[in-house]
């Protein structure tokens, strides 16, 4: 079947422009992960849904990020005001049950942005 | 918060060699271990997720341990091949709190046919 699937896979823009970062999950996966990944770190978590719910937006690294899941299935992760230090891979996960921490959770190939 | 660090950084090796990364993480608090491999341009692939002291899991060439006493884990690639080139991620879950794994840096493997 289909694995998770994000778009774009690669975004420029212009310091202080808006972008939206959409994920496609597995479908059925209760569990919808984002995390960010700066240049020679590892991924950080952002925040965490399960089904239409975010449970946890404890990693979102200001009130310029916001991330919904209103059906429970897609996601947009949205970045307002994008300033340099945003520039990253932003990757999307899902996993099938309620995001223990035993689940293996699935990847997209994240969406590498630049901010210029 | 925990803190999970892999060594070494990169690694360069020849077709054939056989080699092993580490991966370490505080004990307390742990719940599972997980290893990814990610190649460029492509999503990170689960390989392993491993929760008991002891635990040792193989998939093909690849094979892990975990010591959970000790907060490591060992990640080992026998014969490696071009195509084992790629980065390999750990990364630690809690038993409590958030349910996001906490990643490592990384390890970037290349391998020269």
């Amino acid at each position: 079947g289909a694995g998770v699937s994000q778009s774009p896979r690669y975004k420029v823009a212009k310091r202080g422009q808006d972008v939206a970062l959409r994920c496609d999950p597995i479908s059925g996966h209760v569990s919808l992960f984002w995390y960010q990944q700066a240049l020679g770190q590892g991924p950080e978590f952002l925040t965490y849904f399960q089904n239409e719910a975010q449970l946890d937006k404890s990693g979102l690294p200001s009130d310029r990020f916001f991330a919904e899941r209103p059906e429970g299935s897609v996601s947009t992760l949205k970045i307002q005001r994008t300033q340099q230090e945003d520039s990253a891979v932003y990757l999307c996960a899902s996993s099938l049950g309620t995001g223990l921490s035993t689940d293996t959770q699935y990847f997209g190939p994240g969406t590498r942005l630049t901010v210029l | 918060i925990l803190n999970v660090e892999q060594s070494p950084q990169s690694l360069h090796v020849q077709e054939g060699d056989s080699t092993n990364f580490t991966c370490s993480f505080p004990s307390s608090n742990f719940y599972a271990l997980h290893w990814y491999r990610w190649e460029t341009a492509k999503s990170p692939e689960a390989l392993f997720v491993m929760t008991l002291n002891g635990d040792e899991k193989k998939k093909g060439r690849i094979s892990a341990t975990l010591n959970t006493k000790e907060g490591y884990s060992y990640l080992y690639i026998k014969g490696s091949q071009p195509e084992d080139s790629a980065t390999y991620l750990c990364a630690s879950g809690a038993e409590t709190g958030r349910r996001a794994l906490t990643f490592g840096s990384g390890t970037r493997l290349q391998v020269q046919p």
